[in-house]
C-alpha cells in the first residue's frame, strides 16, 4: 500500500535553514513527490515536483529558498533563511493506482 | 492566470446530498493536458483525495467513498462539480477544487482553490 509519512511538526529559528521529510511505503521509493505549503487559514500551494534522483521542478513564483533533495525512499524539503510567512503546514502528494496520496503533513513553526 | 472558485451550501443535513461547484477562469477546462480534482481537509486534519476527472469523461474516484461520488463537467460553463451523496457528520469539512497536472510519472494539484467549508449537521 503506497503510503507518505510525515513528522507532525518541526520548528526552525527565523533566518534559519529547516528540512521536512517525506518517506514512501516500502516498494515505492522510486515514486516522486510533490510539495504543497499550506498558510493559516488558506487553500494549499504547490511548491515543487521533486524526482527520486533529487531534481526538482518549482511552481510558478516559489523562491529559490525552496528546494527539493532526495535520499533512498526519502524526499525532502529545505527551505532556507527562514521568514515569518513560511510558518505553515507542508503536504507531501503523490499518485498511485488511480488514486492521489497525501501524507500527513508537518506543521512548521519558525521561531 | 487560473484562478478556481469553489460554491455551494455550506450547511447539509445527514442522509442528504452535498453538491459543489467549482468555476475555472483564466484558462479552458476542455484542455487535453489537465485533470480537475477534489480534495478536502476535516478541521484541524490533514487533506484527503476525493476524485479527479478529465472534460472527456475520465474520472478517479478514491475507492473509500467511490460508491457516494459523482463528479461531472459543464464545459459550457467552464465548470465542474462533486456530488457526495449520504453525508454523515464525518464529511464536514473543507472541500477544494484544483486543477490536476498529468506529468511524467506524476500527477500533482496547481492551482487550488481558496476553499469552501461545508458542515453536515441538523
Amino acid at each position: 500500500q503506497l503510503v507518505l509519512t510525515q513528522s507532525p511538526s518541526a520548528s526552525a529559528s527565523l533566518g534559519a535553514s529547516v528540512k521536512l521529510t517525506c518517506t514512501l511505503s516500502s516498494g515505492h521509493s522510486s515514486y516522486a513527490i510533490a510539495w504543497h505549503q499550506q498558510q493559516p487559514e488558506k487553500g494549499p500551494r504547490y511548491l515543487m515536483r521533486l524526482n527520486s534522483d533529487g531534481s526538482h521542478t518549482k511552481g510558478d513564483g516559489i523562491p529559490d529558498r525552496f528546494s527539493g533533495s532526495s535520499s533512498g525512499a526519502e524526499r525532502y524539503l529545505t527551505i532556507s533563511s527562514l521568514q515569518s510567512d513560511d510558518e505553515a503546514d507542508y503536504y507531501c502528494q503523490t499518485w498511485g493506482t488511480g488514486i492521489g496520496v497525501f501524507g500527513g503533513g508537518t506543521k512548521l513553526t519558525v521561531l | 492566470q487560473l484562478q478556481l472558485q469553489e460554491s455551494g451550501p455550506g450547511l447539509v443535513k445527514p442522509s442528504e446530498t452535498l453538491s459543489l461547484t467549482c468555476t475555472v477562469s483564466g484558462g479552458s477546462i476542455t484542455s487535453n493536458s489537465y485533470y480537475w480534482g477534489w480534495i478536502r481537509q476535516p478541521p484541524g486534519k490533514g487533506l484527503e483525495f476525493i476524485g479527479t476527472l478529465h472534460y472527456s469523461g475520465s474520472t478517479f474516484y478514491n475507492p473509500s467513498l467511490k460508491s457516494r461520488v459523482t463528479m461531472s463537467v459543464d464545459t459550457s460553463n467552464n465548470q465542474f462539480s462533486l456530488k457526495l451523496t449520504s453525508v454523515t457528520a464525518a464529511d464536514t469539512a473543507v472541500y477544494y477544487c484544483a486543477r490536476e497536472v498529468d506529468g511524467l510519472w506524476l500527477r500533482w494539484f496547481d492551482p487550488w482553490g481558496q476553499g469552501t467549508l461545508v458542515t453536515v449537521s441538523s
